[in-house]
């Protein structure tokens, strides 16, 4: 089953809106965080690393003040994109880095389902 | 820079045997990794590998490294239609490094 998990899978929003996703890591804690963004047949490019109480890393080229991410707790982070416009439209994927006992190394990373947005 | 580089796209026959392949140039890759991303859905792992294992097989997984040349491979054995997705390689480095990941390979399983 998921072990992480994102909120909402699908949103539509108003040009000049605010949106929030969430990401929680289900059943283990998560220090670090991760959050992508991906266009249609293309890889996931890194926007940002967010580690728990404290701020966000963001990649090069990616606006820290439009796409603000909070991380909270250990298994909780958001990612708000402010006064959005039609081209932030995408599909924003998290992950979160933990172990879950399964086997695997203990950096593995999980993600999560993915959001897509679309703004109009 | 880290790089990562995969064939763009792969098709094969139901019950044929898949191969994907992946190569690096981050001679500190400790950990790869490969992700299978059906349409629309986020990444889900499939298998990975320390970087000190040449093989790991996982039921119809094979991984092969090859680290001397930098290079990975997915075989799937007995493909299914079921297996058509994009498969993502990825590479990092330790404990507190992000993933690369590969340009992905769109497997398509034909009847």
């Amino acid at each position: 089953g998921a072990v992480v998990s994102q909120h909402p899978s699908w949103v539509i929003c108003k040009s000049g809106t605010s949106v929030k996703i969430e990401c929680r890591s289900l059943d283990f804690q998560a220090t670090t965080m991760f959050w992508y963004r991906q266009f249609p047949k293309q890889s996931l490019m890194l926007m940002a690393t967010s580690n728990e109480g404290s701020k966000a890393t963001y990649e090069q080229g990616v606006e820290k003040d439009k796409f603000l991410i909070n991380h909270a707790s250990l298994t909780l982070s958001t990612l708000t994109v402010t006064s959005a416009h039609p081209e932030d439209s995408s599909f924003y994927i998290c992950s979160a880095r933990g172990f879950v006992g399964t086997g695997e190394p203990g950096n593995t990373i999980y993600f999560g389902e993915g959001s897509w947005l679309t703004v109009v | 820079g880290e790089d990562v580089e995969q064939s763009l796209f792969l098709s094969v026959r139901e019950g044929d045997s898949s191969v994907i392949n992946c190569t690096y140039t981050d001679s500190s890759s400790t950990y790869l990794y490969w992700y299978k991303q059906e349409p629309g859905a986020g990444l889900q792992l499939l298998t990975y590998i320390f970087s000190n294992m040449d093989m790991k097989q996982d039921q119809r997984l094979t991984v092969l490294l090859n680290k001397k040349d930098k290079h990975l491979s997915l075989r799937i054995a007995d493909t299914q239609t079921g297996d058509s997705a994009i498969y993502f390689c990825a590479e990092t480095r330790g404990t507190a490094s992000k993933l690369t990941f590969g340009t992905g390979t769109r497997l398509q399983v034909t009847l």
